[in-house]
């Protein structure tokens, strides 16, 4: 079975500093592998995904996201954040399986990323 | 465009007693799952549907129950509301499968006394 594990729960910035946020994976094979964003009090809104190809994904809002296969890896980046981009990250991977439709995804416990003036 | 339509936003149960949590979607999608959010604990699949008529356990099955009559309505049930079912639902769906890009709705909050 898939796991993901995002090692900070929370994270603290200056507006317009750089972002990474951690994410790692445990999938025998190459998963599916998103990031999603929830604001307070709403659900969660997909930022990019990888399914195959280029490992450097570029997603909305400005993120982007490296896969490494070697690392086991899926880390979630942006040059310069905006207060707007306060809210909790999570990282989820979904296995591929042989009957195409089943897949579940697996999300991590997420991190909560604040932005200080 | 209503996409994902939850209801209700808020509810208090005592234990023992049943509910349904309403999901409906207006995009004609194949895919519609449930999961609940926890602290610490990210959010975690309950049940999906990849069609009507079809529906499968998630990672944390026990004690709800799911049917899919149309493509639009993914309902799920409490079935004898515990205390541990305690969390915030979420429903989302997708064109076809878990692997694609989900839409959720906004969440129930389920507070069982």
């Amino acid at each position: 079975a898939q796991s993901v594990t995002q090692p900070d729960i929370h994270i603290t910035v200056s507006e317009g500093a750089s972002l990474e946020l951690r994410c790692n994976y445990s999938y025998g094979a190459t998963p599916y592998l998103f990031w999603y964003v929830q604001s307070p009090g709403q659900g969660l809104q997909l930022l990019l995904k990888y399914f195959s190809g280029d490992t450097l994904v570029q997603g909305i809002k400005g993120f982007e996201a490296e896969f490494k296969r070697s690392q086991s890896s899926f880390n979630l980046r942006k040059p310069s954040v905006h207060w707007s981009d306060a809210a909790e990250y999570f990282c989820a991977v979904g296995a591929r399986v042989s009957n195409f439709g089943n897949e579940k995804l697996t999300f991590g416990t997420g991190t909560r990323l604040t932005i200080i003036p | 465009n209503a996409g994902v339509t939850q209801t209700p936003k808020f509810q208090v149960l005592k234990t023992g007693q049943s509910m349904t949590l309403q999901c409906a979607q207006d995009m004609n999608h194949e895919y519609m799952s449930w999961y609940r959010q926890d602290p610490g604990m990210g959010l975690r699949l309950i049940h999906y549907s990849v069609g009507a008529g079809i529906t499968d356990q998630g990672e944390v099955p026990n004690g709800y129950n799911v049917s899919r009559s149309t493509t639009e309505d993914f309902p799920l049930r409490l079935l004898s509301a515990a205390p541990s079912q305690t969390s915030v639902y979420f429903c989302a769906s997708s064109y076809r499968t878990g692997a694609e890009k989900l839409f959720f709705g906004s969440g129930t909050q389920l507070s069982v006394l």
